[in-house]
């Protein structure tokens, strides 16, 4: 089965400062990866996705993730953090990878605090 | 564009109760999923549905039911509510070709 595993319960950030986001993923296959965003009391919200390709991933609000098969790894990241980046953060996979009756399963999240 | 309406947004039930939440898929897409997502966790796949059959099912027990509606439309029945049920239940819709559409979810709260 696949599963993503998210090691780190929160993550704390100056404003203006890189950030990371870690993910490590298990799967079978390729791999078929997410992060999604989740403010108080909203949905989830998509961020990026990695199918194929390029290793480096861009996606909404200046993130991007990089993708890293021999570290099984797939770290969000910004290169300058805002306040209003604080949320909580959950990296995906979808299971089975390429099939149209796929689901998909989330880590348990990381909650990413910015203070100005 | 509307995207995945979920109704209603909050609720208290009852232990032993039981209760029935709603989701209107994005315009053009014919699977909607459910998920659980308890306080401080990340959301649990509950189970898929597709062409009116559930396709797929997550590890939950059979007091978990759902429908879906000719229109694409779902419903996720609970029965016999513990206190535990109490999170945040969320409906996703997708298709072929497009990805997974949440929406704001459902907050259950059982006393």
């Amino acid at each position: 089965a696949q599963s993503v595993a998210q090691p780190e319960d929160q993550v704390n950030v100056a404003e203006g400062n890189p950030l990371t986001v870690k993910c490590t993923y298990s799967v079978s296959g390729n791999p078929y990866l997410f992060w999604y965003v989740q403010y108080p009391n909203r949905g989830l919200q998509f961020l990026l996705k990695y199918i194929t390709g390029d290793n480096l991933v861009k996606g909404s609000y200046g993130f991007e993730a990089e993708f890293n098969k021999s570290q099984t790894s797939f770290h969000l990241k910004k290169p300058s953090a805002l306040v209003s980046d604080s949320a909580l953060y959950f990296c995906a996979v979808r299971d089975p990878p390429h099939s149209s009756a796929s689901k998909i399963i989330f880590g348990s999240g990381t909650r990413l605090s910015i203070r100005p | 564009d509307a995207g995945v309406t979920q109704s209603p947004t909050h609720l208290i039930k009852t232990r032993g109760q039981q209760v029935t939440l709603r989701c209107s898929p994005k315009s053009g897409h014919d699977t909607v999923s459910w998920y659980q997502q308890a306080l401080g966790q990340g959301p649990q796949f509950i189970f898929q549905y597709y062409e009116e059959e559930e396709r797929q099912r997550g590890n939950f027990p059979d007091r978990f039911s759902g429908h879906q509606f000719p229109n694409y439309s779902s419903e996720l029945n609970v029965n016999a509510l513990l206190l535990g049920d109490s999170a945040l239940y969320l409906c996703a819709s997708s298709s072929q070709g497009d990805g997974y559409t949440f929406g704001s979810g459902t907050r259950l709260t059982v006393v």
